[in-house]
């Protein structure tokens, strides 16, 4: 049972390129979150999906897309990179809604950085 | 406002003595409360939560956190603190507004433990 797991853990993008993080989770959790976190800031929620073909948007959305084909994977797509992207993101997952009392589950993080 | 906040970015204890980080928070409704740690360049996992029933939680670890309706709190302490303890915590509480019961998560507070 690897839980939650997130590719790549480091990347370097120039101002404008695009990219996707990947997550993919085993424990057939029907909700899935991303985060990202800065420094000072604590986490915020950028966008959650409450099963496949279901998201929305979270705190922090703009400059991000997301989509849930299936319910184990959860990709979040940057399109164009902007250095206030510079962040570390963490994709999670529950069974239930987070605020219900379930245990999120998170991955180890993907430390991005736009130069 | 849904809100929570963690007064200090960081606590110095010694190995042997007891700890508290403090969390302090504002929700509409019943609070529904998180612990998480996060080690160096690892993801969140989870320590303890409150939900209902008796105000003192046992967590993973050694760790308890006692909920005290009155003073809006719910502070993580330990009897006797570990180096390995010395990671980042966060206090997440829930956010009862939508249908998906965010929650919403302190800045966090470093925790260093010194031998």
């Amino acid at each position: 049972n690897a839980g939650v797991t997130q590719t790549p853990k480091f990347r370097i993008l120039k101002i404008g390129q695009s990219m996707t993080l990947q997550c993919t989770q085993d424990m057939n959790h029907n909700y899935m979150y991303w985060y990202r976190q800065d420094p000072g800031m604590g986490l915020k929620l950028i966008y959650y999906s409450v099963g496949a073909g279901i998201t929305d948007k979270g705190e922090v959305p703009n400059g991000y897309n997301v989509s849930r084909s299936t319910t184990e994977d959860f990709p979040l797509r940057l399109e164009l990179a902007a250095p206030s992207q510079t962040s570390v993101y963490f994709c999670a997952s529950s069974y239930g809604g987070q605020g219900s009392g379930n245990t999120i589950y998170f991955g180890e993080g993907s430390w991005l950085t736009v130069v | 406002a849904q809100s929570v906040a963690q007064p200090e970015d960081q606590v110095n204890v010694a190995e042997g003595n007891p700890l508290t980080v403090k969390c302090t928070y504002s929700v509409s409704g019943n609070p529904y409360l998180f612990w998480y740690v996060q080690y160096p360049n690892r993801g969140l996992q989870f320590l303890l939560k409150y939900i209902t029933g008796d105000n003192l939680v046992k967590g993973s670890y050694g760790f308890e956190a006692e909920f005290n309706k009155s003073q809006t709190s719910f502070h993580l302490k330990k009897p006797s603190a570990l180096v390995s303890d010395s990671a980042l915590y966060f206090c997440a509480v829930r956010d009862g507004r939508g249908a998906t019961n965010k929650l919403i998560f302190g800045t966090g507070t470093l925790l260093a433990v010194q031998p």
